[in-house]
């Protein structure tokens, strides 16, 4: 079965410090890889999407993720982390020949503590 | 551009009465997705909308049902309400299309209460 596992439902993190969300995927076909962010009583916001090409993306609020094929793995990153980063972190996946609806991992809270 | 807007922001049912939601896609987006969010099963599909058809369906009842406007607006229905309905229900929408690729933009979400 096609699916997305965040593995850490939470994640602290000191203010200043580098900060990493992990994700990991299982598909049979090319993956489609996003990110996005959920802050308290709010919809989602897209942070970065991988489709081909460099495995280093760059996205907003300067974050990135490193899409690693044989790890099968899609990690988001940030070098120096900010109290206002502290939110629900989704990753999210389509695979080529699936249906587009995305399928999303089960979250990671970040807290990034002062 | 203005973003995805959803209204009612928040609503409060009683069991067994029915409900709809409404969510207006960003400008020239023609795919209008709608997930279902609660704590304990996360975020799930619940249908997509494309010109006016409806191209996928998730594993919801059929109490679960939408349409598309001409102007790519959407509604959802939810009849006979159960409790286990309540939950953050978010639009996304996207250029549409045949590419799994474009990004999938988010309202902020309706957040339904059934008591």
């Amino acid at each position: 079965a096609q699916s997305v596992a965040q593995p850490e439902d939470q994640v602290n993190v000191a203010e200043g410090n580098p900060l990493t969300v992990k994700c990991t995927y299982s598909v049979s076909g090319n993956p489609y890889l996003f990110w996005y962010v959920q802050y308290p009583n709010r919809g989602l916001q897209f942070l970065l999407k991988y489709i081909t090409g460099d495995n280093l993306v760059k996205g907003s609020y300067g974050f990135e993720a490193e899409f690693n094929k044989s790890q099968t793995s899609f990690h988001l990153k940030k070098p120096s982390a900010l109290v206002s980063d502290s939110a629900l972190y989704f990753c999210a996946v389509r695979f080529s020949g699936s249906a587009r609806q995305l399928t999303f991992g089960s979250g990671t809270q970040l807290t990034v503590l002062p | 551009k203005a973003g995805v807007t959803q209204t009612p922001r928040y609503l409060i049912k009683t069991r067994g009465q029915q409900v709809t939601l409404s969510c207006s896609p960003i400008s020239g987006h023609r795919s209008v997705s709608w997930y279902q969010q609660t704590p304990g099963q996360g975020l799930q599909f619940l249908f997509e909308y494309f010109s006016e058809t409806q191209r996928n369906k998730g594993n919801f009842p059929g109490r679960f049902s939408g349409r598309q406007f001409s102007n790519s607006r959407s509604e959802m229905n939810v009849s006979t309400l159960e409790l286990g309905d309540s939950a953050l229900y978010l639009c996304a929408s996207s250029l549409g299309g045949v590419t799994l690729t474009d990004t999938q933009y988010f309202g902020p979400g309706t957040r339904l209460t059934v008591l």
